[in-house]
This record gives C-alpha cells, structure tokens and sequence, in this order.
C-alpha cells in the first residue's frame, strides 16, 4: 500500500501567489482529512471529507482558504492569495469506517510551504 | 471534546521502559483513548487505543485508570527511533475526527 500520497512536498511561493496542495488517500478510504501544523498552534484540523463531501471546514481559517475533492482518489487545499503566516506544514490523512473504536487515521508525510 | 494535560518533554535511555502520562479528567464515557505518535518531519502515525481495559500491541501498551480520568503509554524498551511527540487523544465512538493537543517531546538517548 503506497500510503496517502501528498504534492509537492516543498513549496516555496511569493506573497500573493496561488498554492495548489494535492492529496491522494488510500485506496478504499471514505474519510479525507486535511490538517495544518506551526509551531504556535500545532496540528490543526482544517476540513475533513466523508464520501467526497465535506463535513466539517470550521477549522478553515478564512475565505483564501479552499479545498475541495472531486473524486475519492484526489482532494486539493488551495490559498489564493497566499500570505507568510500561511507558511506550515499541510498534513492530508484518509481512513476507512467500519471500526466502533474509531477508525486509524493515516497520514501522509506533508507538504513544507513557505510563503515569503 | 475532553481537554488532556501532558507533560511538554521527558527523556529516556536507550533500552529503558518509558511511561508517558496523560490526564483526562473531562473524558466522557463513549471515548476512547488514543494514542498517536509524530516522529521528525514526518505526520502522525497511529500508536494504540483503548476504552478501559489495559492494552498491548507490538509497539507499546496502554495503561488506563480504573476512574479513566488518566492513562499511561508504555514503551517496554525505548529505542531512539521512538524520539518523537506522544499525543494522548479521547476521541468518542461517533466522531470521526482526530483533535491534536500539544503531546509530549520524547527524547531517546543512546
């Protein structure tokens, strides 16, 4: 199983410019999560999907904040325009259903943005 | 959801046991605890998991309080690839998401 796959896995973009991140979950998995780590607030979960709806974006911060996922196998997180304190490390994780305890949750390995 | 207090850092050596703290005084009943893990530079990989029984698996055990305001993830043998952030999270039946608190910086030495 290759994991959950994530690009590009360093970005370096300007002010202003537009950030494409991509994410691909693990085959079979319903639930898409997208999660944002800085040193001053840590991992924070942004939006997460079930069946390629989007359940939950309350953690988007604001309105240059977009994600979207037009199959089960894909999902991006767009910012436009982007900013330096957007600059973190984007997590996108997938799980399955099925377990009452709650299903693991994987993760993929991030993608590094830095925005100057 | 239930807030957990850890601590920031602890240390280990190499091939010692290490038993990481977690306080949930505010768990409700339906969650379970979950453990997950962040080594360097990579995302978080999930440890272990459980309800009120204690539980073991290949990479740890998980101690939890008779009360279940409070658990214990133990690392039988630390190795210095177990150098990572510990997160403690209660997490309810019917939720399906994973909310991080700031975990505990484990350090390995040789």
């Amino acid at each position: 199983d290759a994991g959950v796959i994530q690009s590009p896995r360093h970005e370096v973009t300007e002010m202003g410019q537009e950030v494409t991140l991509r994410c691909k979950p693990i085959s079979g998995h319903d639930y898409l999560f997208w999660y944002r780590q800085t040193m001053m607030r840590g991992l924070e979960l942004l939006i997460y999907f079930n069946n390629n709806v989007p359940i939950d974006d309350s953690g988007m911060p604001e309105d240059r904040f977009s994600a979207k996922m037009p199959n089960a196998s894909f999902s991006t997180l767009k910012i436009q325009p982007s900013e330096p304190r957007d600059s973190a490390v984007y997590f996108c994780a997938s799980s399955g259903t099925g377990a009452f305890s709650g299903n693991t949750i994987y993760f993929g390995e991030g993608s590094w943005l830095t925005v100057v | 959801d239930a807030k957990t207090t850890q601590p920031n850092s602890m240390e280990s050596n190499e091939e010692e046991p290490v038993h990481l703290p977690c306080n949930h005084s505010t768990i409700s009943g339906t969650d379970y605890i979950h453990w997950y893990r962040q080594l360097p530079s990579q995302g978080p990989e999930y440890v272990i998991h459980g309800l009120t029984s204690n539980v073991n698996n290949r990479m740890a055990s998980l101690a939890i309080a008779e009360d279940r305001k409070s658990s214990t993830l133990i690392l039988h043998r630390a190795t210095l690839r177990d150098a990572a952030v510990y997160y403690c999270i209660p997490r309810s039946y019917n939720t399906d998401k994973l909310i991080f608190g700031t975990g505990t910086r484990l350090q390995v030495f040789p």
